[in-house]
């Protein structure tokens, strides 16, 4: 069974960092692209970065770009995403998500960007 | 960036009734085109892929249709468990891979 989870959110002041996880199991994770996708809250969904199997492409929406890095362990079996200066608008449930065509979706994990 | 346009925003209808929702794109992306379902406080599904492709486990009263600019996602007997919100998504030109802004379909 495919299971994506993500960890590491929480509350954080506008101007610091955060590290998403994301573990996966269920299946061959270094054949598939990884995905992270955002939901503020009462808001729609908004694609946020993805990556290679390798690593050696990746890829951000604009409003991150500089201040988010996509990254991956293919022996751990896990995604990660470094989040630095942190932004008010920021605040969001974070998804981990397999492909490009999304077909697997973590249970999400909230970061909250507030003084 | 490709701009994806979901219409209606939202749609009340009632169980038994068919329901099309339509998704346009800012330029022609082929059938690089999927479609979500998201339940309130879940994870979104994926229902659709490649604008016309059932993901596996979904009913078959779900489908896609389209090509270029302009896409469509029907429904055809709604069912109790269909209310939702609806999202489209192209993965032709990244980044990003943009999503449409939602269509919440609520019961009549």
């Amino acid at each position: 069974e495919v299971q994506l989870v993500e960890s590491g959110g929480g509350l954080v002041q506008p101007g610091g960092s955060l590290r998403l996880s994301c573990a996966a199991s269920g299946f061959t994770f270094s054949s598939y692209w990884m995905t992270w996708v955002r939901q503020a809250p009462g808001k729609g969904l908004e694609w946020v970065a993805n990556m290679i199997q390798d690593g050696s492409a990746k890829y951000y929406v604009e409003s991150v770009k500089g201040r988010f890095t996509i990254s991956r362990d293919n022996a751990k079996n896990s995604l990660y995403l470094q989040m630095s200066r942190l932004r008010v608008e920021d605040t969001a449930v974070y998804y981990c998500a397999r492909g490009r065509q999304l077909d697997y979706w973590g249970q999400g994990t909230l970061v909250t960007v507030s003084s | 960036d490709i701009q994806m346009t979901q219409s209606p925003s939202s749609l009340s209808a009632s169980v038994g009734d068919r329901v099309t929702i339509t998704c346009r794109a800012s330029q022609s992306m082929s059938t690089y085109l999927n479609w979500y379902q998201q339940k309130p406080g879940k994870a979104p599904k994926l229902l659709i892929y490649a604008a016309s492709s059932l993901q596996s486990g979904v009913p078959s009263r779900f489908s896609g249709s389209g090509s270029g600019t302009d896409f469509t996602l029907s429904i055809s007997s709604l069912q109790p468990e269909d209310f939702a919100t609806y999202y489209c998504q192209q993965t032709y030109s990244t980044p990003p891979d943009t999503f449409g802004q939602g269509t919440k379909l609520e019961i009549k």
